[in-house]
């Protein structure tokens, strides 16, 4: 069955280092690999999206890279800060006649001053 | 703000009652998603609307159903509710292949 898996339900990193999130998918051929960013009691905002061609994509502090062959995208936030303690959710969309975003359960990142 | 809107942001109802949850997408998309959101299950797509027509279909029950209209509006409507049912549910839209913008969510609770 297909599954999507983020490495930790928690992760706590010290305030400057770099936080990396691991997302692991089985039985998906995805076209496209979105990261979200989500605070407790509102909506998933969109961070970075990278294409099954591509290997990175950076934005400022954000990095997110895609090997189809592990099936697996890794995502980092370098120099963290408290304000970006949320938790981040991977998202797979096929291009199977339809565009339904499958979300991971998500990684409730802490950033310790 | 998002662009996304969501209506009601919370509600409370009880067992047995019909809700509608109403969505108007950013201006200019022409998709519109609804997932449902609770502690134990994660983001679970609903269903997906397209310029009117329903495009994709997900986990969704048959006491639920949705529909959008000719102003893109979307409205998700939850009937014969369960406790169950309780979770906060999540509008999104997108122009096409791209981040989905999501709304600030509705509340919903059942007693």
């Amino acid at each position: 069955s297909q599954k999507i898996e983020q490495n930790s339900e928690a992760l706590n990193i010290q305030e400057g280092k770099t936080a990396t999130l691991t997302c692991n998918y089985t039985n998906y051929s995805p076209a496209y690999l979105q990261w979200y960013r989500q605070d407790p009691g509102r909506g998933p905002v969109f961070l970075l999206l990278i294409r099954e061609n591509e290997k990175e994509k950076r934005k400022e502090r954000l990095k997110v890279t895609f090997d189809t062959t592990l099936k697996q995208s890794l995502f980092h936030i370098t120099a963290s800060q408290p304000a970006d303690s949320a938790t981040y959710l991977c998202a797979l969309e096929t291009n199977f006649g339809n565009e339904k975003l499958t979300f991971g359960t998500g990684t409730r990142l802490t950033i310790i001053p | 703000d998002s662009g996304v809107t969501q209506t009601p942001k919370h509600l409370i109802t009880a067992t047995g009652q019909r809700v509608t949850l109403r969505c108007s997408p950013r201006s200019g998309d022409l998709s519109v998603y609804w997932y449902q959101q609770s502690l134990d299950q994660g983001l679970q797509f609903l269903i997906q609307y397209y310029n009117g027509e329903e495009r994709a279909k997900g986990n969704i029950l048959e006491r639920f159903s949705a529909q959008q209209f000719p102003d893109l509006h979307s409205e998700l409507n939850l009937s014969s509710l369960e406790l169950g049912d309780s979770a906060l549910y999540f509008c999104a839209s997108s122009v096409g292949a791209g981040g989905y913008t999501f709304g600030s969510g509705t509340r919903l609770t059942v007693v």
